[in-house]
């Protein structure tokens, strides 16, 4: 089946500092990506549509500022956290897809984001 | 608000047995469903979909049905297996689209 690399898988910072996830599409072209966050026991919640070499689109309450996101190629989407701090600590995934009605998404493992 | 509810967090069964595996949601304009499983250290994996012209469909050991009028969908897997113990995610789209609203996920154990 279609695969999806996201990473890295973890990683710890200090407040402040920026943090840059990737996921790439390793077998097809992705033409959207979708960036989700998830806290202990909750749902992944979608934070963020991307479209390649187009904007992203945010969803209401995500900041635009603080989580950059860049889909330069079809293959290759980021998410960059900015002046990370505490709060964003969470779980931080990525799933691809491409084409149309009844597609199925494939998901990145996951990126555990600790901000000290 | 949340409109894809999955009200079990956690499911025990015994190996052979049936799991069911409940969900819900508030939207009517959802269309499109579809359950993915997630093992530790790793992401979601697709596991079925319905549409909502169906009521049921059926993967080997994996059934979905849709009751609309309920806005309620079940996974069921028969036999359950031990390898079956992961947690299960509950998603629904409008517009047979991509971007998809999850559940929080049931955490299903399948006893030896």
């Amino acid at each position: 089946g279609a695969v999806v690399s996201q990473h890295p898988s973890r990683v710890i910072c200090k407040s402040g500092t920026s943090v840059k996830i990737e996921c790439r599409s390793l077998d097809f072209q992705a033409t959207t990506m979708f960036w989700y966050r998830q806290f202990p026991k909750k749902s992944l919640m979608l934070m963020a549509t991307s479209n390649e070499g187009s904007k992203a689109t945010y969803e209401q309450g995500v900041e635009k500022d603080k989580f950059l996101i860049n889909h330069a190629s079809l293959t290759l989407s980021t998410l960059t956290v900015t002046s990370a701090h505490p709060e964003d600590s969470s779980f931080y995934i990525c799933s691809a897809g491409a084409g149309w009605v009844g597609e199925k998404l494939f998901f990145g493992s996951g990126t555990q984001l600790s901000v000290l | 608000d949340q409109q894809v509810k999955q009200n079990s967090p956690s499911l025990s069964v015994q190996e052979g047995r049936i799991s069911i595996l409940n969900c819900d949601y508030t939207n009517s304009m959802f269309d499109y469903f579809l359950w993915y499983k997630k093992y530790p250290a790793e992401g979601p994996t697709f596991l079925i979909s319905i549409s909502s012209i169906k009521d049921k469909n059926e993967d080997g050991r994996f059934t979905v049905f849709l009751n609309k009028s309920a806005k309620h969908l079940s996974l069921h897997i028969v036999p359950s297996q031990p390898g079956d113990s992961a947690v299960y995610f509950c998603a629904a789209s409008e517009n047979y689209g991509q971007n998809f609203v999850f559940g929080p996920g049931t955490r299903l154990s399948v006893l030896p």
